[in-house]
């Protein structure tokens, strides 16, 4: 079946570290990735998204590379902020079927000054 | 900018109660959906509606939900008679287009909690 495995949170980190997330998904066909974050108080948003292998989303300097050999899709940043604290999902849409989003868990990720 | 808005944010019902969680998706979108996350659990994908039908439901989308697009703005779950285990986040959202072009926006979730 279809699943994503991302890695437990809280991840707490201090201004302007890297950020890495892990995700790894189980699937058949090529899926479609994502990374969806939500802030406090908020719904989920797409963050960013890769349809094929090799593909890289990019969006507000968050990155994520459709890695098809290692079934991956970590998401990084080079320099996280105050206002990048949020919960971050990964999801799949599988090839067939695709009105439908498998996500993960979630990943807290907490930023301190 | 356009956005899915939910009512109630949060409701609190005892077990066997009816219960309707209301969503008002964006208003050109065409596809509507229903997901949940019960706490410390996975997001789980309920229902997809398009063309005023169900087009996808997952095996949790039993005879006790239904939904509904009473008026062609609003998008409602109807949970018929509630057990301890609905208690959950409940999100809707809604697209322009199927996933794979298109972008799913989400609302902000209404909690339901059964006692």
């Amino acid at each position: 079946g279809n699943s994503v495995t991302q890695m437990e949170g809280p991840v707490t980190l201090s201004e302007e570290a890297f950020l890495t997330i892990n995700c790894t998904y189980t699937a058949t066909g090529y899926p479609s990735l994502f990374w969806y974050v939500q802030y406090p108080g908020e719904g989920l948003q797409l963050l960013l998204k890769a349809t094929k292998a090799d593909d890289k989303g990019s969006n507000k300097g968050f990155e994520a590379t459709y890695r098809k050999e290692t079934t991956s899709f970590h998401l990084e940043k080079g320099s996280v902020q105050v206002s990048d604290s949020a919960v971050y999902f990964c999801a799949l849409s599988p090839n067939t079927g695709f009105q439908k989003l498998v996500f993960g868990t979630g990943t807290r990720l907490l930023v301190s000054p | 900018e356009p956005e899915v808005t939910q009512t109630p944010s949060h409701q609190v019902t005892q077990m066997g109660q009816e219960v309707i969680l209301r969503c008002v998706p964006i208003s050109n979108h065409l596809y509507f959906y229903w997901y949940r996350q019960i706490l410390g659990q996975k997001v789980e994908f309920l229902v997809s509606f398009y063309n005023n039908e169900i087009s996808e439901k997952s095996e949790i989308f039993d005879d006790q939900f239904s939904v509904e697009r009473p008026d062609g703005s609003n998008f409602t779950l109807k949970i018929r008679s509630t057990k301890l285990e609905d208690s959950a986040m409940y999100f809707c959202a809604s697209s322009e287009a199927l996933i794979k072009s298109g972008e799913l926006f989400f609302g902000e979730g209404s909690r339901l909690t059964v006692l």
